[in-house]
Protein backbone atom coordinates (compact mmCIF):
# COMPACT_ATOMS: atom_id res chain seq x y z
CA UNK A 1 0.00 0.00 0.00
CA UNK A 2 1.50 3.39 -0.62
CA UNK A 3 1.76 6.01 1.74
CA UNK A 4 2.54 9.30 1.69
CA UNK A 5 4.16 11.32 4.73
CA UNK A 6 4.36 15.06 5.57
CA UNK A 7 7.14 16.39 7.78
CA UNK A 8 8.40 19.30 8.50
CA UNK A 9 8.41 22.60 11.01
CA UNK A 10 5.26 23.75 11.99
CA UNK A 11 6.31 27.34 12.37
CA UNK A 12 8.72 29.22 9.82
CA UNK A 13 9.32 33.06 10.44
CA UNK A 14 8.56 35.58 8.43
CA UNK A 15 11.32 36.38 5.08
CA UNK A 16 12.42 32.62 6.48
CA UNK A 17 12.60 29.58 4.19
CA UNK A 18 9.51 26.48 4.40
CA UNK A 19 11.37 22.97 4.21
CA UNK A 20 9.19 20.39 4.00
CA UNK A 21 9.86 16.44 3.16
CA UNK A 22 7.42 13.98 1.45
CA UNK A 23 8.56 10.45 2.40
CA UNK A 24 6.94 7.92 0.25
CA UNK A 25 6.75 3.93 1.36
CA UNK A 26 5.04 1.10 -0.47
CA UNK A 27 6.34 2.42 -3.97
CA UNK A 28 9.73 3.64 -5.76
CA UNK A 29 9.61 7.73 -7.09
CA UNK A 30 11.62 6.33 -9.52
CA UNK A 31 8.96 5.32 -11.88
CA UNK A 32 8.38 6.72 -14.62
CA UNK A 33 4.46 6.25 -14.31
CA UNK A 34 4.35 9.06 -11.69
CA UNK A 35 4.43 12.49 -10.72
CA UNK A 36 4.80 13.98 -7.35
CA UNK A 37 3.49 16.94 -5.91
CA UNK A 38 2.81 19.93 -3.43
CA UNK A 39 -0.79 21.46 -2.60
CA UNK A 40 -2.05 23.66 -0.22
CA UNK A 41 -4.99 24.71 1.41
CA UNK A 42 -4.92 27.80 4.00
CA UNK A 43 -6.85 27.73 6.87
CA UNK A 44 -10.70 27.68 5.85
CA UNK A 45 -9.98 27.88 2.36
CA UNK A 46 -9.66 26.06 -0.49
CA UNK A 47 -6.36 23.93 -2.51
CA UNK A 48 -3.87 25.56 -4.64
CA UNK A 49 -1.39 22.91 -6.49
CA UNK A 50 2.10 24.57 -5.87
CA UNK A 51 4.00 22.13 -8.46
CA UNK A 52 4.94 18.33 -9.54
CA UNK A 53 7.99 16.83 -10.18
CA UNK A 54 8.67 13.98 -12.17
CA UNK A 55 11.54 10.76 -11.51
CA UNK A 56 13.35 12.60 -13.72
CA UNK A 57 14.01 15.72 -11.81
CA UNK A 58 11.65 17.47 -14.18
CA UNK A 59 10.10 20.06 -12.45
CA UNK A 60 6.82 22.02 -13.01
CA UNK A 61 5.43 24.92 -11.00
CA UNK A 62 2.72 27.18 -10.48
CA UNK A 63 3.15 30.61 -11.94
CA UNK A 64 1.85 32.46 -8.78
CA UNK A 65 5.19 30.73 -6.63
CA UNK A 66 7.52 29.93 -9.05
CA UNK A 67 10.34 32.61 -8.09
CA UNK A 68 10.09 31.17 -4.52
CA UNK A 69 9.48 27.15 -4.70
CA UNK A 70 11.62 24.82 -5.25
CA UNK A 71 11.06 20.34 -5.31
CA UNK A 72 13.32 18.34 -5.64
CA UNK A 73 13.95 14.58 -5.24
CA UNK A 74 16.09 13.22 -2.57
CA UNK A 75 19.14 11.63 -3.39
CA UNK A 76 17.76 8.59 -1.64
CA UNK A 77 14.91 8.59 -3.97
CA UNK A 78 12.60 7.77 -0.54
CA UNK A 79 11.75 11.61 0.04
CA UNK A 80 10.65 14.45 -2.57
CA UNK A 81 11.30 17.95 -0.93
CA UNK A 82 9.63 21.38 -0.94
CA UNK A 83 11.14 25.02 -0.49
CA UNK A 84 9.19 28.14 -0.49
CA UNK A 85 11.51 31.08 0.30
CA UNK A 86 10.24 34.59 1.41
CA UNK A 87 7.47 33.37 3.93
CA UNK A 88 5.06 35.84 4.59
CA UNK A 89 1.78 34.66 6.44
CA UNK A 90 -0.46 34.23 3.47
CA UNK A 91 2.09 30.83 3.25
CA UNK A 92 0.61 29.38 6.40
CA UNK A 93 -1.49 26.77 5.22
CA UNK A 94 -2.10 22.96 5.68
CA UNK A 95 0.20 21.46 2.95
CA UNK A 96 -0.26 18.24 1.37
CA UNK A 97 2.08 16.29 -0.47
CA UNK A 98 0.85 13.97 -3.56
CA UNK A 99 1.31 11.25 -6.03
CA UNK A 100 -0.75 11.42 -9.90
CA UNK A 101 -0.31 9.27 -12.93
CA UNK A 102 1.01 10.41 -16.14
CA UNK A 103 -1.82 13.11 -16.70
CA UNK A 104 -4.85 12.08 -14.38
CA UNK A 105 -5.65 13.34 -10.75
CA UNK A 106 -3.66 13.61 -7.17
CA UNK A 107 -4.90 9.85 -6.26
CA UNK A 108 -2.98 9.35 -3.29
CA UNK A 109 -2.64 11.92 -0.56
CA UNK A 110 -0.33 12.30 2.50
CA UNK A 111 -1.96 13.46 5.64
CA UNK A 112 -1.03 16.97 5.86
CA UNK A 113 1.08 19.16 7.43
CA UNK A 114 0.38 22.55 9.04
CA UNK A 115 2.97 25.47 8.43
CA UNK A 116 2.22 29.04 10.16
CA UNK A 117 4.28 31.91 9.40
CA UNK A 118 4.89 34.01 12.28
CA UNK A 119 7.30 35.91 14.20
CA UNK B 1 -4.92 30.06 -16.03
CA UNK B 2 -8.07 28.13 -15.85
CA UNK B 3 -10.76 28.92 -13.28
CA UNK B 4 -13.24 27.00 -11.77
CA UNK B 5 -16.22 28.00 -10.68
CA UNK B 6 -18.54 25.57 -8.34
CA UNK B 7 -21.91 25.97 -7.09
CA UNK B 8 -23.34 26.11 -5.09
CA UNK B 9 -21.35 27.41 -2.28
CA UNK B 10 -23.59 25.27 0.20
CA UNK B 11 -25.68 22.64 -0.59
CA UNK B 12 -28.41 21.65 2.15
CA UNK B 13 -29.44 18.03 1.49
CA UNK B 14 -31.18 15.06 3.83
CA UNK B 15 -29.93 11.66 3.67
CA UNK B 16 -31.16 9.62 1.30
CA UNK B 17 -31.79 12.67 -1.93
CA UNK B 18 -29.85 13.28 -4.73
CA UNK B 19 -27.18 15.86 -4.40
CA UNK B 20 -26.09 17.35 -8.08
CA UNK B 21 -23.04 19.37 -7.73
CA UNK B 22 -21.98 22.15 -10.94
CA UNK B 23 -18.12 23.15 -11.72
CA UNK B 24 -18.03 25.52 -14.59
CA UNK B 25 -14.61 26.18 -16.79
CA UNK B 26 -13.53 29.66 -17.77
CA UNK B 27 -12.31 27.76 -20.77
CA UNK B 28 -12.93 24.51 -21.76
CA UNK B 29 -11.31 21.65 -20.08
CA UNK B 30 -10.79 18.01 -22.16
CA UNK B 31 -13.08 15.38 -20.66
CA UNK B 32 -10.01 13.35 -19.70
CA UNK B 33 -8.73 15.93 -17.46
CA UNK B 34 -11.24 16.99 -14.95
CA UNK B 35 -11.19 15.42 -11.33
CA UNK B 36 -13.39 15.62 -8.21
CA UNK B 37 -12.45 15.21 -4.63
CA UNK B 38 -14.19 15.19 -1.40
CA UNK B 39 -12.69 16.55 1.94
CA UNK B 40 -13.70 16.14 5.55
CA UNK B 41 -12.91 18.02 8.31
CA UNK B 42 -9.51 17.72 9.29
CA UNK B 43 -8.73 15.29 6.52
CA UNK B 44 -6.81 14.92 3.26
CA UNK B 45 -8.80 15.17 -0.59
CA UNK B 46 -9.87 12.00 -1.74
CA UNK B 47 -10.39 11.59 -5.05
CA UNK B 48 -13.43 10.23 -5.94
CA UNK B 49 -14.14 10.58 -9.90
CA UNK B 50 -10.91 11.34 -12.63
CA UNK B 51 -11.29 12.00 -16.33
CA UNK B 52 -14.79 13.40 -15.70
CA UNK B 53 -17.07 10.55 -15.30
CA UNK B 54 -14.77 7.54 -13.96
CA UNK B 55 -15.06 6.51 -10.61
CA UNK B 56 -11.64 5.84 -7.99
CA UNK B 57 -10.71 2.72 -7.09
CA UNK B 58 -13.13 1.93 -4.18
CA UNK B 59 -15.27 4.52 -4.81
CA UNK B 60 -19.59 3.63 -4.29
CA UNK B 61 -21.51 3.80 -7.82
CA UNK B 62 -23.60 6.31 -5.84
CA UNK B 63 -20.76 8.66 -6.90
CA UNK B 64 -21.57 9.97 -10.88
CA UNK B 65 -19.48 12.62 -13.26
CA UNK B 66 -20.43 14.07 -16.34
CA UNK B 67 -20.29 16.68 -18.32
CA UNK B 68 -17.57 18.38 -21.49
CA UNK B 69 -16.31 21.72 -22.23
CA UNK B 70 -17.15 24.15 -19.78
CA UNK B 71 -19.62 22.54 -17.95
CA UNK B 72 -19.36 19.59 -15.33
CA UNK B 73 -20.98 17.84 -12.97
CA UNK B 74 -20.35 15.50 -10.07
CA UNK B 75 -23.82 13.76 -9.15
CA UNK B 76 -24.17 11.62 -5.85
CA UNK B 77 -27.38 9.25 -6.38
CA UNK B 78 -28.75 8.80 -2.78
CA UNK B 79 -26.79 10.38 0.42
CA UNK B 80 -25.04 8.89 2.66
CA UNK B 81 -24.42 9.95 6.34
CA UNK B 82 -20.76 9.94 5.48
CA UNK B 83 -21.34 11.81 2.14
CA UNK B 84 -21.19 14.91 4.12
CA UNK B 85 -18.44 16.49 3.63
CA UNK B 86 -17.04 19.55 0.80
CA UNK B 87 -15.99 18.19 -2.68
CA UNK B 88 -13.99 19.87 -5.26
CA UNK B 89 -13.35 19.54 -8.73
CA UNK B 90 -9.92 20.21 -10.11
CA UNK B 91 -8.84 20.50 -14.12
CA UNK B 92 -5.25 19.07 -14.63
CA UNK B 93 -5.81 19.68 -18.50
CA UNK B 94 -3.57 23.33 -18.79
CA UNK B 95 -0.88 24.06 -15.93
CA UNK B 96 -1.18 25.40 -13.88
CA UNK B 97 -3.47 22.93 -12.64
CA UNK B 98 -6.45 24.49 -10.40
CA UNK B 99 -9.02 23.64 -8.07
CA UNK B 100 -12.34 25.31 -7.60
CA UNK B 101 -13.64 26.81 -4.86
CA UNK B 102 -15.29 23.98 -3.31
CA UNK B 103 -19.17 23.26 -2.18
CA UNK B 104 -20.30 22.21 1.24
CA UNK B 105 -22.91 19.50 1.32
CA UNK B 106 -24.20 19.71 4.76
CA UNK B 107 -27.39 17.96 6.49
CA UNK B 108 -30.45 19.84 6.36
Amino acid sequence: QVRLQESGPGLVKPSETLSLSCAVSGATITSNTYYWGWVRQPPGRGLEWIGDIYYSGLTYYNPSLISRVTISLDTSRTHFSLNLTSVTAADTAVYYCARRPYLRAFEIWGQGTMVTVSS
Amino acid sequence: EIVLTQSPGTLSLSPGERATLSCRASQSVGIKYLAWYQQKLGQAPRLLIYGTSNRATGIPDRFSGSGSGTDFTLTIGRLDPEDFAVYYCQQYDRSPWTFGQGTRVEIK
